[in-house]
């Protein structure tokens, strides 16, 4: 079935340090791939998303691409802030009309000031 | 303010006791889940529902049902709880295109 593997965490990084968090999936066919973010005590919302290869999506200085070659769509941010401190999950849907999502684990970022 | 409404927020549970979480939309979005979230796994789909009086089986769906008599209720039912379904359960809903995708607050669960 499908699946999602995000690295494991937590990231520790301090105020303005670049971040990478690894997201690759496996499907069949052409899943839409998401980010989402859950602060602490609250629901999922979601960052970003994009729909089909090589489209990249962002958000709130948050960027991701969809890689078909790699099976990958790494989150990225050129400066975090000690606000982005929260679990990012990535997530697949299978586009084939029930919209259910696969996450990945999730993987929780630290930063400090 | 639209959205999704979940209740409780959290409840304690005796084993054996039955539980219904209840899960309440605005949005008259035709598609409605259930997750549930634990530490290390992810969030993993129990039941969906792709319209009202349609449901079925996501990947953990053992021990839980569903109903959806309309277009914004979507309860969730623990017969006869067990420890193994302390996590943290969390309702979406999107319309049919997937657009839209918005989850509840959650509901804190331990079943002790």
């Amino acid at each position: 079935g499908d699946s999602v593997t995000q690295m494991e965490g937590p990231v520790t990084l301090s105020e303005e340090a670049f971040l990478t968090i690894n997201c690759t999936y496996t499907a069949t066919g052409y899943p839409s791939l998401f980010w989402y973010v859950q602060y602490p005590g609250e629901g999922l919302q979601l960052l970003l998303k994009a729909t089909k290869a090589d489209d990249k999506g962002s958000n709130k200085g948050f960027e991701a691409t969809y890689r078909k070659e790699t099976t990958s769509f790494h989150l990225e941010k050129g400066s975090v802030q000690v606000s982005d401190s929260a679990v990012y999950f990535c997530a697949l849907s299978d586009n084939t009309g029930f919209q259910k999502l696969v996450f990945g684990t999730g993987t929780r970022l630290l930063v400090s000031p | 303010i639209a959205g999704i409404t979940q209740a409780p927020t959290s409840q304690i549970l005796a084993a054996g006791r039955r539980m219904t979480l209840r899960c309440t939309q605005d949005m008259r979005h035709n598609a409605m889940y259930w997750y549930r979230q634990d530490l290390g796994l992810g969030l993993r789909l129990i039941h969906y529902s792709n319209t009202a009086g349609t449901t079925g089986k996501g990947e953990v769906p053992d021990g839980y049902s569903v109903s959806r008599a309309n277009t914004d209720d979507f309860p969730l039912t623990l017969a006869s709880a067990v420890p193994s379904q302390t996590s943290v359960y969390f309702c979406a809903s999107s319309d049919s295109t997937g657009a839209g995708y918005t989850f509840g607050s959650g509901t804190r669960l331990t079943v002790v």
